[in-house]
C-alpha cells in the first residue's frame, strides 16, 4: 500500500523568510504525488501535482515541490512566506491499486509570524 | 471556490440514529469520492463512485453506504452512529478515473455525534 509520512506537524516561520514542508513517501511502483492546502473552514485545494514528468513541480502561489526518488522526497517549498499561506498543508499519494483513491499525509500547520 | 457544494454544512445526531449526507459534483464530472477527516488527522478514503457504481472502498464497515444519482451527485448515508463518527466529511469529485484528473473538493459536512 502506498502511505506519505509528513516530518513536521508544525512549521513556523517569520513572513519574508523560506518555507520548507517534508514529506516522504513509500509506494511500490512510479507515484502521483500531490500538495493540498486547506485554510480553516474551506475545502481542500490543490497546490502541485507530480505525475512522472519534470521532477521539479510549480504550482499556485509561489509553491514548488521536487521529487527525489533516490530520498523517496517530495518536499514542499516556497522562496518568501506570506501571511496568507497559514493554514494546514497536505501531502498526498494517489493509490493506483482500484479506484482513484488518494492517501493523504497527518497534516503539517504552517504559522507565519508577522 | 471549486463548484462542489456539500449539504447540510453542521449535523448533530446521536449514536445510534442514521443520517444522509449530501454533495453536489462540479458539472462535467461523472465521478465522486468520500472521505472522513477526524480531528487533527489528514482525510481518510471512505468510498468512490464512478457512472452510478461504487469503484472501490477504504477500510470503513459496511454500515457506510452510499449512492450516486444520474446527475452524478451523491450520497453518503450513515447507519448505528457511533461517538468516533464525529469527523469533517468531504466529497471530492473529478472528470474521470485517471491520475490526471484534479479532484476538486467540497467544504465538508462536520458530523458531531453525541
Amino acid at each position: 500500500a502506498q502511505s506519505v509520512t509528513q516530518l513536521d506537524s508544525h512549521v513556523s516561520v517569520s513572513e519574508g523568510t523560506p518555507v520548507l514542508l517534508r514529506c516522504n513517501y513509500s509506494s511500490s511502483y512510479s507515484p502521483s504525488l500531490f500538495w493540498y492546502v486547506q485554510h480553516p473552514n474551506k475545502g481542500l485545494q490543490l497546490l502541485l501535482k507530480y505525475t512522472s514528468a519534470a521532477t521539479l513541480v510549480k504550482g499556485i502561489n509561489g509553491f514548488e515541490a521536487e521529487f527525489k526518488k533516490s530520498e523517496t522526497s517530495f518536499h514542499l517549498t516556497k522562496p518568501s512566506a506570506h501571511m496568507s499561506d497559514a493554514a494546514e498543508y497536505f501531502c498526498v499519494v494517489s493509490d493506483k491499486e482500484g479506484a482513484q483513491k488518494l492517501v493523504f499525509g497527518q497534516g503539517t500547520r504552517l504559522t507565519i509570524n508577522p | 471556490e471549486t463548484g462542489v457544494t456539500q449539504s447540510p454544512t453542521h449535523l448533530i445526531k446521536t449514536r445510534g440514529q442514521q443520517v444522509t449526507l449530501r454533495c453536489s459534483s462540479q458539472s462535467g464530472h461523472n465521478t465522486v469520492s468520500w472521505y472522513q477527516q477526524a480531528l487533527g488527522q489528514g482525510p481518510q478514503f471512505i468510498f468512490q463512485y464512478y457512472r452510478e457504481e461504487e469503484n472501490g472502498r477504504g477500510n470503513f464497515p459496511p454500515r457506510f453506504s452510499g449512492l450516486q444519482f444520474p446527475n452524478y451527485s451523491s450520497e453518503l448515508n450513515v447507519n448505528a452512529l457511533e461517538l468516533d463518527d464525529s469527523a469533517l466529511y468531504l466529497c471530492a469529485s473529478s472528470l474521470g478515473l485517471a491520475d490526471y484528473y484534479e479532484q476538486y473538493f467540497g467544504p465538508g459536512t462536520r458530523l458531531t455525534v453525541t
